[in-house]
């Protein structure tokens, strides 16, 4: 069974701060996807990224970073310079490569970033 | 386009009523689910379907039922609502490539009460 894990409840930092994001998940699947979505108070669910199993380089996207390492099976996020319109839920989420498994798209709990002005 | 819409946005219930979640999406995506969100329990997945005519459950398919008649809706139907089915119910959906699929796109949510 896949399971994703975000031991993170919540996180506050002050603005201007680094904060990293952790993802641990659990998978039989030799191929498999690893999503990071946003969720503002607005509520929306805002896609971040999509990474696959066999691509470890770590993804820079402006003051986003994800550093995916299988060994530890993990798929961490880090906000750099963090600013105050960072503040959401951050979900972490997991599927299969193929067949069933790449249907059943599992979220972890999430993690609820404040950063603080 | 219009993307992911869902209807209603509000609804309250009271206990042992019946009604249905409506969730369309115009981007004629193969891959559609239904997630409901719970205070400290993350995105759970109800039920999903992968085309038209074809569904499977999720973690949390109990007291929900789906269809899938065409490619565009995907309802949710709660048959005999319980207040534990209270939450915001999130569609959303998805295309694939090579076989997995890729980002998916989120409607705005219902939020659903049940007294």
């Amino acid at each position: 069974a896949q399971k994703v894990t975000q031991a993170q409840t919540e996180i506050s930092v002050v603005e201007k701060e680094d904060v990293t994001l952790d993802c641990v998940y659990e998978t039989r699947d030799t191929t498999y996807y690893l999503f990071w979505y946003k969720q503002p108070p607005s509520g929306e669910l805002v896609f971040l990224i999509r990474r696959n199993s066999f691509d470890e380089q770590n993804e820079i996207s402006g003051r986003y970073s994800w550093n995916f390492q299988k060994s530890t099976s993990s798929f961490n996020f880090t906000i750099t310079a963090s600013q105050v319109v960072d503040s959401a839920v951050y979900f972490c989420a997991l599927s299969g490569g193929a067949g069933s498994s790449a249907s059943k798209i599992i979220f972890g709990s999430g993690t609820r970033l404040s950063i603080r002005p | 386009n219009a993307g992911v819409t869902q209807t209603p946005k509000f609804q309250v219930l009271k206990t042992g009523q019946s009604m249905t979640l409506q969730c369309a999406q115009d981007m004629n995506h193969e891959y559609m689910s239904w997630y409901r969100q719970d205070p400290g329990m993350g995105l759970r997945l109800i039920h999903y379907s992968v085309g038209a005519g074809i569904t499977d459950q999720g973690e949390v398919p109990n007291g929900y039922n789906v269809s899938r008649s065409t490619t565009e809706d995907f309802p949710l139907r709660l048959l005999s609502a319980a207040p534990s089915q209270t939450s915001v119910y999130f569609c959303a959906s998805s295309y694939s490539e090579s076989g997995a699929y890729n980002e998916q796109f989120f409607g705005p949510g219902t939020r659903l009460t049940v007294l």
